[in-house]
């Protein structure tokens, strides 16, 4: 089965600045890759998500990028703002399948 | 975004009887649904696929008598965890796909067995 994995596992970030989360997944028949942002004690709420045949996509201040070649993808956040502050996680999916695998989570902090 | 909602919010039970937590799609249908199982600090451990009209598929290690479930329709899945034990106190989240990959959680179940 897919197998993801997420880097850093903690990151403080001083307001303003920008923060890189990152995260590799086993399965090259992957097709969708979700993000979620979950604070404390709340559903995690799906912030951005990007599929195989595209290679980056942007909402505002965030992006994820995805490297199909070397199975990595990355969530970009910029300015960040204090309300940024969660645990995020990432996802991979099975191949025309709707399950999906999480990775272990980032706690993301950011400095006011 | 799509909405789904879970029933209770949070549980407390005593060892030994069984808790069932409702999950429900709001405004669209979810012919399967997924159980996932959070501990603190850690991230979301997926236990089983709920189908409608057919018997849920369960993940490596998840016992199916323990957890049962039943997706009664295309709006709603319910988890029952029997027999409940201390060790089974989690956060219990459920999620609906609605069609596309893009998934939806439920706000989660608090349950405490005491």
């Amino acid at each position: 089965g897919e197998n993801v994995e997420q880097h850093p596992s903690t990151l403080s970030v001083q307001e303003g600045d920008s923060a890189v989360i990152k995260c590799t997944y086993s399965d090259s028949a992957s097709n969708y890759f979700p993000w979620y942002k979950q604070e404390l004690g709340k559903r995690p709420q799906l912030i951005i998500d990007i599929r195989s045949n595209v290679g980056e996509k942007k909402d505002q201040r965030i992006a994820v990028t995805l490297n199909k070649t070397a199975k990595h993808f990355s969530l970009h956040i910029t300015e960040t703002q204090p309300e940024d502050s969660a645990v995020y996680f990432c996802a991979a999916n099975d191949f025309g399948n709707e399950k999906l695998t999480f990775g272990t989570g980032t706690r993301l902090t950011i400095i006011p | 975004g799509a909405v789904v909602s879970q029933h209770p919010s949070w549980v407390i039970c005593k060892s030994g009887t069984s808790v069932k937590i409702e999950c429900r799609s709001l405004d669209f249908q979810a012919t399967t649904m997924f159980w996932y199982r959070q501990f603190p600090k850690q991230s979301l451990m997926l236990m089983a696929t709920s189908n409608e009209g057919s018997k849920a598929t369960y993940e490596q290690g998840v016992e199916k008598d323990k957890f049962l479930i039943n997706h009664a329709s295309l709006t709603l899945s319910t988890l029952t965890v029997t027999s409940a034990h201390p060790e089974d106190s989690s956060f219990y989240i459920c999620s609906a796909p609605t069609g596309s990959y893009e998934q939806y959680f439920g706000p989660g179940t608090r349950l405490t067995v005491t």
